[in-house]
């Protein structure tokens, strides 16, 4: 079992709809969830972090923890065609020795 | 605040040959990590430093190492180069938190020929 699981997509969603992007992770130590956009070509860029369970709202975007079931989601609300990418989950352990393991990313797709 | 800078941006090299990369942190982080990325592969975690010592390694050959100067810039090296060396390799820095992540570098793109 991978540490950090993503179903890779491709996950077409048509513009204006909500595209829901889902990560399970091992670790039940794990502190810290974040989610990364990768354009093809381009480096990863953070677009947001969550630590506790519930939701956290950052514009269009919605991340959402659920620690007992070892999941976290990302909500795109009002999807555009500029949020086409790959989305990387990212988490990290327990201590600021942890590394962070990042799963294989899910690719996103918005059609006009 | 100036971002994670990597040089060079693209090599290209033949196989058997060395290469070096460097990394610059953002101002303040002393935590680099570097990730080799390829298509079939993901993002793959290299190693990490933190005050010039290795704190976490992946699952590399020996080949690739790394280092880190007191400045917190880190190099990494890959000695003998193969052609499935050939990828995009990232750098990443981050303040020594849990709960802070890492931002990235541009990445530098190597081709192995």
């Amino acid at each position: 079992q991978k540490e950090v699981e993503q179903n890779s997509g491709p996950l077409s969603v048509p513009e204006g709809a909500i595209a829901s992007l889902n990560c399970t992770y091992s670790d039940r130590g794990s502190q810290s969830f974040f989610w990364y956009r990768q354009y093809s070509g381009k480096s990863p860029e953070l677009i947001m972090f969550i630590y506790s369970n519930g939701d956290k709202e950052d514009g269009r975007f919605t991340a959402q923890l659920n620690k007992a079931s070892q999941y976290v989601s990302l909500l795109i609300r009002d999807s555009q065609p500029s949020d086409s990418a790959t989305y990387l989950c990212a988490v990290k352990g327990y201590s600021s020795a942890s590394k962070i393991i990042f799963g294989s990313g899910t690719r996103l797709s918005i059609r006009p | 605040k100036a971002g994670v800078t990597q040089t060079p941006r693209y090599l290209i090299k033949t196989r058997g040959q060395q290469v070096t990369l460097s990394c610059s942190p953002i101002s303040g982080h002393r935590s680099v990590s570097w990730y080799q990325q390829t298509p079939g592969q993901g993002l793959q975690f290299l190693f990490e430093y933190f005050s010039e010592t290795q704190r976490n390694k992946g699952n590399f050959p020996g080949r690739f190492s790394g280092r880190q100067f007191s400045n917190s810039r880190s190099e990494m090296n890959v000695s003998t180069l193969e052609l499935g060396d050939s990828a995009l390799y990232l750098c990443a820095s981050s303040l020594d938190t849990v709960q802070e992540t890492q931002y990235f570098g541009p990445g530098t793109r190597l081709l192995v020929l």
